[in-house]
């Protein structure tokens, strides 16, 4: 089935730095997703992107569709203590039936130092 | 508008047992996913539920199933527990809109021991 690639798959760095993580698949996806997972809490929707090559942002974060719809990438700008957490793509991956599910990369685990 | 509720947050069982979670959607969504999420595998997708149907399953075991009732609250069980079972169980419910997101709740917290 289709699997996404994600990483780094952990990175600390120091308050007020900027971050960037991928995710790349093997097969085309028409819409990515990136979530924030926060400890003791599910994921939670951060920027969702429809169309390839598109540029999203939301606050400090950017995302962008790849032109090649195989890949993803999420900025974090001026990180704060509160960016901690781990960050995850996803896709929907069509099934034979016909349906859509969700699958998603194992996620980017972010630590920022004060 | 609330959220994805799930109850109970946190649950410790035996081996052997069966547990039955339980989500509540987001008023007016239909769509209701069930993940389970390991430090190993990460999130895996479980099946979905529109209308009282299953839609979609993953590859899991048949110990593994599931159900949606008429306003769209569902529930998971999972009979003969086993240690690997030990996770924390999503719950995500989608609007009927095309490209709709996934909301997730904040999850149930299955201990097995």
């Amino acid at each position: 089935g289709q699997q996404l690639n994600q990483s780094p798959q952990s990175m600390f760095i120091q308050e007020g730095e900027d971050v960037s993580m991928n995710c790349t698949s093997s097969s085309i996806f028409n819409t990515w997703l990136w979530y924030k997972q926060d400890p003791g809490e599910g994921p939670v929707l951060l920027i969702a992107l429809y169309k390839a090559g598109e540029l999203t942002s939301n606050g400090r974060l950017t995302a962008q569709f790849g032109i090649t719809r195989k890949d993803s990438f999420l900025n974090i700008s001026a990180s704060i203590p509160s960016d901690v957490g781990i960050y995850f793509c996803a896709g929907p991956h069509l099934t034979q039936g016909g349906s859509e599910k969700l699958v998603f990369g194992k996620g980017t685990k972010l630590t920022v130092n004060p | 508008k609330a959220g994805v509720t799930q109850t109970p947050r946190y649950l410790i069982k035996t081996r052997g047992q069966q547990v039955t979670l339980s989500c509540s959607p987001i008023s007016g969504h239909r769509s209701v996913s069930w993940y389970q999420q390991t430090p190993g595998q990460g999130l895996q997708f479980l099946f979905e539920y529109f209308s009282e149907t299953q839609r979609n399953k993953g590859n899991f075991p048949g110990r593994f199933s599931g159900r949606q009732f008429s306003n769209s609250r569902s529930e998971m069980n999972v009979s003969t527990l086993e240690l690997g079972d030990s996770a924390l169980y999503l719950c995500a419910s989608r609007g009927s809109m095309f490209n709709s997101p996934l909301h997730f709740g904040n999850g149930t917290r299955l201990t097995v021991t």
